[in-house]
């Protein structure tokens, strides 16, 4: 099946830095999602990026559908950003979509 | 976007006792989804529910321990059956929006489970 690999990991920040997340995956997709997990885990979604950049205030996020990989970019970071980043592919297995995560990226901004 | 409720969205419980949680979504759709996620872990598909029919099982996932209903187009239910303590996980629902190859996907709040 389909591999959807995010790194770093996890990433510690001081408040105020920059932060990039990467998510690549092995197939071709129908769509890709960014989310937030808080945490009380909910899901929050960011973006929902097939291909292109789009923005939305601090965070921004870019999607080269051909070359398999997407990134979302944090600038000045807040302590709010802190929790768990994941990506999600959607793609068709069996006659049905299916919404593939990665394992996600647990970012922690210190004050 | 869309306004999923889902509750409880947390709670303790015995092992081999079951939990029915509730899933509660602001308009019709024609599919929810139903997830786990163990600590630590990212989000597993367990069903799809399709109003009207059997939910479709993913493999690893059986009917027995997770008996799902759709009784209507904005509302679905999960339970988990005969609890051990490997069942303490996040159990999310899902819906999506949009049509074609372009769905994006909702989630509710979640649901908490810690088996004791």
């Amino acid at each position: 099946g389909i591999q959807v690999e995010q790194s770093p990991p996890d990433l510690i920040l001081q408040e105020g830095a920059n932060s990039t997340l990467r998510c690549n995956f092995s197939d071709s997709v129908n769509n890709l999602q960014w989310f937030h997990q808080n945490p009380w885990g909910q899901l929050i979604n960011l973006f929902y990026i097939p291909s292109g950049t789009k923005q939305n205030g601090r965070l921004s996020a870019t999607t080269v559908a051909t070359e398999r990989y997407s990134l979302l970019y944090i600038s000045s970071s807040q302590t709010t950003d802190s929790g768990v980043y994941f990506c999600a592919v959607g793609l068709t297995q069996g006659g049905s979509e299916k919404l593939v995560f990665g394992k996600g990226m647990k970012l922690t901004v210190n004050p | 976007s869309a306004v999923i409720s889902q509750k409880p969205s947390r709670d303790i419980c015995q092992r081999g006792t079951s939990l029915t949680i509730q899933c509660q979504v602001d308009s019709q759709v024609t599919m929810m989804f139903w997830y786990r996620q163990q600590p630590g872990q990212s989000l597993t598909l367990i069903a799809t529910a399709n109003q009207g029919s059997e939910a479709t099982y993913e493999s690893g996932f059986v009917i027995d321990k997770f008996p799902i209903s759709r009784p209507n187009l904005t509302f679905s239910t999960l339970t988990v059956s005969n609890m051990s303590p490997e069942d303490s996980s996040i159990y999310l629902c899902s819906v999506r929006r949009g049509g074609g190859w372009n769905t994006e996907a909702f989630f509710g709040q979640g649901t908490r489970l810690t088996v004791v």
